[in-house]
């Protein structure tokens, strides 16, 4: 069965704080996903990779960095919380090099910031 | 870009077929049409994809006509447990880049009722 972790479900921090979500697949996928979701505006791409150390910022990156040093790991770096960053935020992953290919997500970390 | 356009919210009872129609005018050439679902306090879930005319699988229905200007999902004799949001989206099949692509957007709100 294929799966997609994140490493909380909730999360709160304070304003300023550096947050770090991390995100593992054990799928063998190339491409990586960063999204956040907030009620009214559905899911926005925030960065993704396609390979071990690319990246690519995807619609609403800025506040955002990510780190990817192995293939199944994809971190969402916060560098400095702020509270407009309170949200869903989803990791997913995908296969070779077509966007069409079928995204499988984990579960969602919940971010407060308070 | 392509933009897709759904109905917000339906409603339907248990039993019945449920048809969501998404409109996606600007498409291009290589766009595939995929949707997905979305449980509350879950990610969400790849149900279908097609590139034109009709793809049916175990769990849904699509339909596209052949200027592949809207599509719909056809959801046969829903039951309580298909009350989730479902996103149309359309992605090229080429290229992960020009990742305004991979919007979401705000999803229709499907409610089965008994």
């Amino acid at each position: 069965d294929v799966k997609v972790t994140q490493s909380s479900r909730y999360l709160v921090k304070r304003t300023g704080e550096k947050v770090f979500l991390e995100c593992v697949q054990d799928m063998d996928h190339e491409n990586m996903f960063w999204y956040r979701q907030d009620p009214g505006l559905g899911l926005r791409l925030i960065y993704f990779s396609y390979d071990v150390k690319m990246k690519e910022k995807g619609d609403i990156p800025e506040g955002y960095s990510v780190s990817r040093e192995k293939k199944e790991r994809f971190s969402l770096i916060l560098e400095s919380a702020s509270t407009n960053q309170t949200s869903m935020y989803l990791c997913a992953s995908n296969l070779g090099l077509a966007g069409a290919y079928e995204q499988y997500f984990g579960p969602g970390t919940r971010l407060t910031v308070t | 870009l392509a933009k897709t356009t759904q109905p917000i919210s339906m409603d339907s009872y248990e039993g019945q077929e449920v048809n969501i129609t998404c409109s996606h005018n600007n498409i291009a050439t290589n766009d595939y049409i995929t949707w997905y679902q979305q449980f509350p306090s879950q990610g969400p879930r790849f149900i279908i994809q097609g590139y034109k005319t009709k793809v049916t699988n175990e769990v849904a229905s699509l339909f596209i006509p052949a200027d592949r200007k809207s599509s719909t999902l056809s959801l046969p004799r829903v039951s309580l447990s298909d009350t989730a949001v479902y996103y149309c989206l359309v992605v090229d099949s080429r290229r992960l880049s020009n990742t305004g692509k991979l919007i979401f957007g705000q999803g229709t709100t499907l409610q089965v009722k008994p």
